[in-house]
């Protein structure tokens, strides 16, 4: 059974990068059938997705938000982390981690979410 | 950038018929999934490559697509169904697009 769990500091200040882990269990985050990525929703909005990460090492982000964005691994640990530098209240939002699968094109498992808010 | 529109609102009466369309441009030629999301829950997929049910989803769930436009259909529509879905489909100029989400109402 394939667990995701994701993981932040809750609070983050103006300007101020946020960082979110995703712990993986009960299966590889090097499996060549899956890839991985970072999803969220701001309070009343939709899903929006801001990034993937897959097995090659290839990553693709949102176009708006692709400055802003670091998504990597750590394969030792069976983890990807997440990066949004100079957050804004914007930014405020649930953080979702989930596996994609690389057939389907679609995100099969999620985690439970991260809520961050960013405030002084 | 590609882009996929939903009605904001679907209404329906229990034991009735759902159905939450998802327009894009030749979205027919795409693979298409569904995701159910309860307030306070994480998302969940219920269809996908357009059609098909992964393990567990009930039966009363199926999808199509075809031309611009995808469809989820709930048939015999249960209070639990009420929720927010999303369509999402990929793009080779974004790999993962969402729709902007349907909230069902069973009422």
């Amino acid at each position: 059974q394939l667990l995701l769990q994701d993981s932040g500091p809750g609070l983050v200040k103006p300007s101020e990068t946020l960082s979110l882990n995703c712990s993986v269990s009960g299966g590889s985050i090097s499996h060549k059938s899956y890839y991985w990525g970072w999803i969220r929703q701001s309070p009343g909005k939709g899903l929006e997705w801001i990034g993937s990460l897959y097995s090659s090492g290839n990553t693709y982000y949102k176009s708006s938000l692709k400055s802003r964005v670091t998504i990597s691994v750590d394969t030792s640990k069976n983890h990807f982390s997440l990066r949004l530098s100079s957050v804004t209240a914007a930014d405020t939002a649930v953080y979702y981690c989930a596996r994609g699968v690389m057939v389907t094109r679609n995100f099969d498992s999620w985690g439970q979410g991260s809520l961050a808010t960013v405030s002084s | 950038s590609y882009e996929l529109s939903q009605p904001s609102s679907v209404s329906v009466s229990p034991g009735q018929t759902a159905d939450i369309s998802c327009a894009g441009d030749k979205l027919g030629d795409k693979f298409t999934s569904w995701y159910q999301h309860r307030p306070g829950q994480s998302p969940v997929l219920v269809i996908y490559q357009d059609s098909k049910r992964p393990s567990g989803v009930p039966e009363r769930f199926s999808g199509s697509n075809s031309g611009n436009t995808a469809t989820l259909t709930i048939s015999g529509t249960q209070a639990m169904d009420e929720a927010d879905y999303y369509c999402q489909a990929w793009d080779t100029s974004t790999p993962v697009v969402f729709g902007g989400g349907t909230k069902l109402t069973v009422l």
